[in-house]
């Protein structure tokens, strides 16, 4: 079946730039999705790209698809202690329903 | 400010007991999904519905299921609450096809 895979830990320093990659396997996908999720908290949609777009750029989030590779990643720019945070890819599944496919999830740690 | 809301943040059953979660949504989406999250698992969907009255399976559906009566609401049932489905269950809604609004989840213990 599809699936979308993920590293599961980051660690960066504050001030740093953050890099969180994704992979998927679904080759027709229409929108890949980035989403947060707090401690203790639900998902919250950070950003989403179209599959026909190379790059979006959203203040200090900048993400990146490679539809050949079936790439995606999350750059965020001069990383914060409010980043710290589960990170989540999704892929939106092609067989209809607007059924969403998720990473594993990535935990990013940042640290002074 | 757009919501969905799930009825409890933490609960505790036993064994055996019938559990009912509930998930209401106020934006008028005609989708609405109940996930699990597990540590190193990620999301994993367990059922949604596209419609009133209507239902499909997930990924991981056996143990449960749902109840979806009027647009806002959808409930999960746990028809006979085991250990094995101590978890956070997360509630979305979404349009036919946008991204999802997630609840706060409700971490569910059954011992």
């Amino acid at each position: 079946g599809e699936d979308v895979e993920q590293s599961l830990f980051l660690s960066v320093r504050e001030g740093d730039s953050s890099v969180i990659n994704c992979t998927y396997t679904d080759s027709s996908s229409t929108y890949l999705y980035w989403y947060k999720q707090e401690p203790g908290a639900g998902l919250q949609l950070l950003t989403y790209i179209f599959s026909n777009m190379d790059m979006k750029q959203d203040q200090r989030l900048t993400v990146l698809l490679n539809k050949k590779d079936k790439h995606l990643s999350l750059r965020i720019a001069d990383t914060q202690t409010g980043d710290s945070a589960i990170y989540f890819c999704a892929d939106s599944f092609s067989g209809g329903y607007n059924k969403l496919i998720f990473g594993a999830g990535t935990r990013l740690a940042v640290h002074p | 400010d757009v919501k969905v809301t799930q009825s409890s943040r933490y609960l505790v059953k036993r064994t055996g007991e019938k559990v009912f979660l509930e998930c209401v949504q106020d934006m008028d989406h005609e989708n609405m999904f109940w996930y699990r999250q597990d540590p190193g698992l990620g999301l994993r969907l367990i059922y949604f519905s596209y419609d009133v009255k209507m239902k499909e399976k997930g990924d991981i559906p056996e143990g449960y299921s749902v109840s979806r009566e009027k647009k806002e609401r959808f409930s999960l049932i746990l028809e006979s609450a085991s250990t094995n489905q101590t978890s956070m269950y997360l509630c979305a809604s979404s349009t036919l096809r946008g991204g999802y609004t997630f609840g706060s989840g409700t971490r569910l213990t059954v011992v």
